[in-house]
């Protein structure tokens, strides 16, 4: 089966803009999590959608946001970017219903903010 | 407050010893762990999971070992191989509904030939 696919994968912004990043999951899998990786701060997380709603949430400003459309797939949108943003945005579905289940990560997005 | 901590950023194994990779968490409430490896310029992989119901979890050469009491957990790799060089990351979670997990900052194994 297909796995998770995120576009695009590299991005280059200015400081300023906003941005939207998008990830399709595995087909049947119901809970999309986003996380931001940046050198030596590991994968942190952002937020966990689940049948349209967002279950979890992580520590990160109101910039960030997303969303969840009714065939699973999902959106990050992250607003008046900061060089600080720049990292790598990972994406990982599951099917969100079985404790302890593993996620599938994407290969996710190099955005980097200039 | 970082509840999940890898405290080696890297690590050096000659090809056919074992590798230790080591990873301590705060959080009491966590009870499922995984591992994932990570390849420059691509998303994790999954490894190898435990639940706080066992001590250890073996697959293949992958053996993940769980001290509670020490709210530490390690995985051994046995034995080692130059395509084990990654990035190995662990993360951990509480069944209480959250389903989200907390990873570590990642250990770079590098395995000598």
């Amino acid at each position: 089966k297909a796995g998770v696919t995120q576009t695009p994968r590299y991005l280059i912004k200015t400081r300023g803009q906003q941005v939207t990043l998008s990830c399709s999951p595995i087909s049947g899998h119901r809970s999309v999590s986003w996380y931001q990786q940046t050198p030596g701060q590991g994968l942190q997380f952002l937020f966990e959608y689940f049948s349209e709603t967002q279950r979890n949430k992580g520590n990160f400003p109101g910039r960030f946001s997303g969303r969840q459309f009714s065939n699973s797939r999902s959106e990050m949108n992250v607003s008046t970017l900061e060089l600080g943003d720049s990292a790598l945005y990972l994406c990982a579905s599951s099917s969100g219903k079985i404790p302890g289940e593993s996620y599938t990560f994407g290969s996710g997005t190099r955005l980097t903010v200039v | 407050d970082q509840q999940v901590k890898q405290n080696s950023p890297s690590l050096s194994v000659q090809e056919g010893r074992i590798s230790i990779l080591n990873c301590d968490y705060t959080n009491s409430m966590f009870d499922y762990f995984l591992w994932y490896k990570k390849y420059p310029a691509e998303g994790p992989t999954f490894l190898i999971s435990i639940s706080s119901i066992k001590d250890k979890n073996e697959d293949g050469r992958f053996t993940v070992f769980l001290n509670k009491s020490a709210k530490h957990l390690s995985l051994h790799i046995v034995p080692s191989q130059p395509g084990d060089s990654a990035v190995y990351f662990c993360a951990a979670s509480a069944a209480s509904g959250t389903y989200k997990y907390i990873f570590g900052t990642g250990t770079r194994l590098k395995v000598l030939a």
